[in-house]
């Protein structure tokens, strides 16, 4: 089966200064990953997805993430971090079961940027 | 635009009780499903349909019913509620195939089961 970890509950970062939200994936075949974000009693929103090509991934509100595939892992980027930026990261992929319809998530990292 | 409207927003219910979570878009979309949040596991997927006509299981189906009569509507049914469905429930839409089109979400609905 498809999954993704997310190793880190909580996340705390300056603001200003780069952050890292990390995810490690397990799949069979090419992974389709997904970055979702969640802000307090919102919906998730998408970030960004991995298919094929680069290897270096650009999203929404300045984010990215980098696929590597010998580390098996798809980590969350921003340069500088911003105090709006606080929230629930997901980390996805694709489940090939069910004819490729249904996303898997992680856990979810809570981003906390200070000031 | 209202994209994916949930309804309600909050519920409680007795153990016993049946109900049934609303949802809808307006952005056409043929892929729709639903997903409860709990601590620490992430959204775990309940049913999802591809079509109008065409449902099918998740991960954590058991105790919930859906139906796709339209393309519009996604209902959840809970048969016979139990504490252990006390979560936030998403309902999540999208365009196409979920590799080609982002999920949209809407705004969830907090169930308690006492």
């Amino acid at each position: 089966a498809q999954s993704v970890a997310q190793p880190e509950d909580q996340v705390n970062v300056a603001e200003g200064n780069p952050l890292t939200v990390k995810c490690t994936y397990s799949v069979s075949g090419n992974p389709y990953l997904f970055w979702y974000v969640q802000y307090p009693n919102r919906g998730l929103q998408f970030l960004l997805k991995y298919i094929t090509g680069d290897n270096l991934v650009k999203g929404s509100y300045g984010f990215e993430a980098e696929f590597n595939k010998s580390q098996t892992s798809f980590h969350l980027k921003k340069p500088s971090a911003l105090v709006s930026d606080s929230a629930l990261y997901f980390c996805a992929v694709r489940d090939l079961t069910g004819g490729g319809n249904k996303l898997t998530f992680g856990t979810g990292t809570q981003l906390k940027v200070e000031l | 635009n209202a994209g994916v409207t949930q309804t309600p927003k909050f519920q409680v219910l007795k153990t016993g009780q049946s109900m049934t979570l609303q949802c809808a878009q307006d952005m056409n979309h043929e892929y729709m499903s639903w997903y409860r949040q709990d601590p620490g596991m992430g959204l775990r997927l309940i049913h999802y349909s591809v079509g109008a006509g065409i449902t099918d299981q998740g991960e954590v189906p058991n105790g919930y019913n859906v139906s796709r009569s339209t393309t519009e509507d996604f209902p959840l049914r809970l048969l016979s509620a139990a504490p252990s469905q006390t979560s936030v429930y998403f309902c999540a839409s999208s365009k196409g195939t979920i590799s080609n089109s982002p999920l949209h979400f809407g705004n969830g609905t907090r169930l308690t089961v006492t």
